[in-house]
């Protein structure tokens, strides 16, 4: 399975864009790359998810990097609500298993 | 639309007794999961079920069984708790959009 590597904090000003990047340098051609979030030690939430292409929807956008070795979520405008663990995630199109890494802790500060 | 329940939200169990932990979806998914989270640690998979009628280990499956009572269903069984099973657990659902539920926080004394 591929893996892949986060920065383990990052912070972030409210308003602000918040970048997080993501690595996963032996991702394969069927592995989708996914990003989800938990707040407080409630369940972890589904933010999108992204095969080759950008993806964008209401709570962030996905850049991925042509070569897919890499890619970053965007929060376009982080409140003090979006401060959480952010994990990314590769997995493949025909298996539905996830295997969750330690994540970003995102702080988002006043 | 309540999406995943799990029930207890809680429970302290001492040492030795068994317990069942509930997990429902509305969502008519095929796919559900059991994780476990340790302080600080990301989740890890103890099994799921592709469909109803089939389940399979994931990485961290012993001491623990499962049943996919129906397609809503998928409960965890601890035969004998331990200590090392003081943990989260979550339950979830779905294939390319997965949806968590809020958690069962376990104490083994």
């Amino acid at each position: 399975d591929a893996k892949t590597t986060q920065p383990p904090s990052m912070d972030c000003a409210e308003g602000r864009a918040a970048n997080l990047p993501c690595n996963h340098s032996t991702i394969s051609g069927n592995e989708y790359v996914y990003w989800f979030r938990q707040i407080h030690s409630q369940g972890p939430q589904y933010i999108i998810h992204g095969l080759k292409n950008n993806e964008t929807n209401e709570m962030a956008s996905l850049i991925i990097t042509e070569d897919r070795k890499s890619s970053t979520l965007i929060l376009p405008h982080a409140t003090l609500r979006d401060t959480a663990v952010y994990y990314c995630i590769v997995r493949p199109s025909n298996d539905y298993k996830l295997s969750f890494g330690a994540g970003t802790t995102v702080t988002v500060r006043a | 639309n309540a999406g995943v329940t799990q029930t207890p939200k809680f429970q302290v169990l001492k040492t030795g007794q068994s317990m069942t932990l509930q997990c429902a979806q509305d969502m008519n998914h095929n796919s559900m999961y059991w994780y476990r989270q340790d302080p600080g640690m990301g989740l890890r998979l103890i099994y799921y079920s592709a469909s109803e009628g089939t389940t399979d280990k994931g990485e961290v499956p012993n001491g623990y069984n499962v049943s996919r009572l129906n397609k809503r269903e998928f409960s965890l069984r601890l035969e004998s708790a331990a200590p090392s099973q003081t943990s989260v657990y979550f339950c979830a659902s779905g294939g390319q959009w997965p949806t968590f539920g809020s958690g069962t926080r376990l104490t083994v004394v």
